[in-house]
């Protein structure tokens, strides 16, 4: 079955410190990826998203992620964090043929001023 | 445009009481879906719906659980009766089309404790 793990469950950073937050997927066939954030308090939210093409995609607020098939990942960088980055992250995998998501268990990121 | 919108934002019943969670989408959306978290847990897929038709729902837990999109606009998610496991956020998410490069856009959510 499809699934998706984040390899970290908190995480605490300093600002100006860079951020990468490790997903990895389990699926044989095409796969779109998202990451998702949730601001306290707010919606999720897309972050980004790799559906086809280049490999590294660019997202909001700085963030990055890169598609690497041969390790079945795609991991979330940020090269200086903010204390506004304080959130939940999720990374997600769609199924095409569904329409559903499937989520990580999401990491959360502190940041100390 | 306004976003996703769900009612309650928190609701807090007791075992085998029933509850009735509600979700708006976007307008337009065709694409509804609910998703919930319990406590420690991922996200999950409840289920899906295409305008009024159920597209999936492979992922309710039990047919404690009914979930309704009458005229194809709002939805709401029953629980009856509830029980403890049934406690976590429920999320509802919208999009326009259900293919992989369209966005599901996502409620605030309502968090459903069951004491």
């Amino acid at each position: 079955a499809q699934s998706v793990s984040q390899h970290n469950h908190h995480v605490i950073l300093s600002e100006a410190a860079s951020l990468e937050l490790g997903c990895n997927y389990s699926y044989g066939g095409t796969v779109n990826l998202f990451w998702y954030v949730q601001y306290p308090g707010q919606h999720l939210q897309l972050l980004l998203k790799y559906f086809s093409g280049d490999p590294l995609v660019k997202g909001i607020k700085g963030f990055e992620a890169e598609f690497i098939k041969s390790k079945f990942s795609f991991n979330l960088r940020k090269p200086s964090v903010q204390w506004s980055d304080t959130a939940e992250y999720f990374c997600a995998a769609f199924s095409g043929n569904t329409g559903k998501l499937i989520f990580g268990q999401g990491t959360t990121l502190q940041v100390k001023p | 445009e306004a976003g996703v919108t769900q009612f309650p934002s928190h609701s807090v019943i007791e075992k085998g009481q029933t509850v009735t969670l509600r979700c708006d989408p976007i307008s337009g959306h065709d694409n509804l879906y609910w998703y919930r978290r319990v406590m420690g847990k991922e996200i999950k897929f409840l289920l899906h719906f295409v305008k009024e038709s159920k597209q999936d729902e492979s992922g309710m837990p039990n047919n404690r659980f009914l979930a309704e999109r009458t005229g194809g606009t709002y939805s709401t998610l029953k629980v009856q009766p509830a029980e403890l496991e049934d406690s976590g956020v429920y999320f509802c998410a919208s999009s326009r089309q259900a293919e992989s490069t369209d966005t599901q856009y996502f409620g605030p959510g309502t968090r459903l404790t069951v004491l």
